[in-house]
């Protein structure tokens, strides 16, 4: 049963460290997803990727977030620095096309920045 | 900003169809209506989705009325584990244009 992975499922961090979270799209998956969701915004897409290249960080703030794919089985989402605002529930999603029908969503990463 | 507007909350007995409506009026020729479901704590599930034609697979139905401007995804045999956060979501189908854009949905509970 292919999953999108996350990891890691929770972190607990102080204001100004660095956070990376890492995703694994399914197999063969080529657009990747990176989302957030809070009790105040609900869920907010912050970037995506095709073949590894990105193709939309608009809803990402730029100063402190960096996404990326080194390969195609991983995804980076990285803070730097982080601050308690960003504490969130981030969803990392893949889908098999350009004509993708179906998100994958992963079980989530739960950041938590003191 | 999302482009559909859903009741907030919903309740359906065990075992009854759940009927959740969505209103989408500004919903353009090429977009297609999206629906997924989050249950609590995990991440959004795909459940079914349409362009002008009412669609059935083997979670849910949706039907679409004729000027698109409002949908119904209708779980026919609701269950416990249907108790869900639904999303309706309105969006174009082709390359570069895959952006869910997901408003608040309606918490739906099912209650034995």
């Amino acid at each position: 049963d292919a999953r999108v992975t996350q990891t890691p499922r929770d972190k607990v961090t102080e204001m100004g460290q660095e956070v990376t979270m890492r995703c694994q799209p399914i197999l063969g998956h080529n657009t990747v997803f990176w989302y957030r969701q809070t009790m105040m915004q609900g869920l907010e897409l912050l970037a995506y990727f095709r073949n590894r290249a990105p193709l939309d960080d608009s809803g990402m703030p730029k100063d402190r977030f960096s996404a990326e794919m080194p390969d195609a089985t991983l995804a980076t989402l990285k803070i730097q620095p982080s601050e308690p605002r960003d504490s969130a529930v981030y969803f990392c999603a893949s889908g098999p096309g350009s004509s993708t029908d179906t998100q994958y969503f992963g079980p989530g990463t739960r950041l938590t920045v003191l | 900003d999302a482009k559909t507007t859903q009741p907030p909350s919903m309740d359906c007995a065990e075992g009854r169809a759940a009927n959740l409506p969505c209103n989408h009026s500004t919903i353009s020729g090429n977009e297609y209506v999206y629906w997924y479901r989050q249950i609590h704590s995990q991440g959004p599930q795909y459940i079914i989705h349409g362009l002008k034609n009412n669609e059935t697979n083997e979670m849910a139905s949706l039907i679409i009325t004729e000027d698109r401007k409002s949908s119904t995804l209708i779980l026919p045999h609701a269950t416990l584990r249907d108790t869900a956060v639904y999303y309706c979501i309105v969006r174009l189908r082709q390359g570069g244009s895959e952006k869910l854009v997901f408003g608040k949905g309606t918490k739906l509970t099912v209650n034995p």
